[in-house]
């Protein structure tokens, strides 16, 4: 089944301690991004990738962490997390490097909880 | 930058009409629509690029009028399956880089 597999789905977790939120499509797409969903301020993309090895800034990057060493696979890295990251967290992927004339495909999303 | 969608929340009768609009300060290059449902993920509609075209996906339509840098989104018919929330997301230029709107609520009652 083609999907977007986020890992884990919930995350309770204290302040300052590493964290890394997987992410892993099946699909060989080449666009993966992170979004971060905040009530009333809707869907805010973190990072993005167009291809392997090239990763850019979304527009709230700070705080986070991203590779892509592998076209299937963009993990997301809170090297000292803080509670205002607090969130629900989408990995989404798409077929071209571009996303001007494709769908994302979302995954389930990761509930991330800082105290 | 956030695109300002309108309205924040709408409520309709099954087999009612409705507009979700979609405006930016910037010109666009891209429009993309979601829809997501209570605890799912966001699923995709449609995208419109400049040029002022306007799309179709069952009772479901969009336009885009680039000299205004707005886009709507149409909703016929509505049934109970359009409940959710609906988002629109701009590109400025063809980089990857999406800038989502807050939002709006669409609830349908029978």
């Amino acid at each position: 089944e083609a999907q977007v597999t986020q890992n884990p789905r919930y995350l309770i977790t204290v302040t300052g301690k590493k964290l890394t939120v997987t992410c892993s499509q099946n699909m060989n797409h080449e666009y993966m991004s992170w979004y971060r969903q905040d009530p009333g301020l809707g869907l805010r993309q973190i990072y993005y990738s167009m291809n392997v090895e090239v990763t850019d800034k979304g527009d709230v990057p700070e705080g986070y962490k991203v590779s892509r060493k592998e076209k299937r696979n963009f993990p997301l890295i809170l090297e000292s997390p803080s509670p205002n990251q607090t969130s629900l967290y989408f990995c989404a992927s798409s077929p071209e490097t571009g996303i001007s004339n494709q769908p994302q495909h979302f995954g389930d999303g990761t509930r991330l909880s800082i105290l | 930058q956030q695109p300002v969608q309108s309205p924040q929340a709408v409520i309709l009768r099954e087999g009612e009409d409705a507009v979700i609009n979609c405006s930016s300060s910037k010109a666009l290059y891209s429009v993309h629509w979601y829809r997501q449902k209570h605890g799912e993920a966001p699923v995709f509609l449609m995208i419109l690029l400049k040029g002022g075209e306007q799309k179709g996906h069952e009772k479901i339509s969009a336009s885009f009028n680039e000299k205004k840098q707005q886009s709507s989104l149409y909703l016929t018919a509505s049934q109970l399956s359009y409940s959710g929330t609906y988002f629109c997301g701009t590109e400025r230029s063809n980089t990857g880089k999406l800038i989502f709107g807050q939002g709006t609520t669409l609830q349908v009652k029978p």
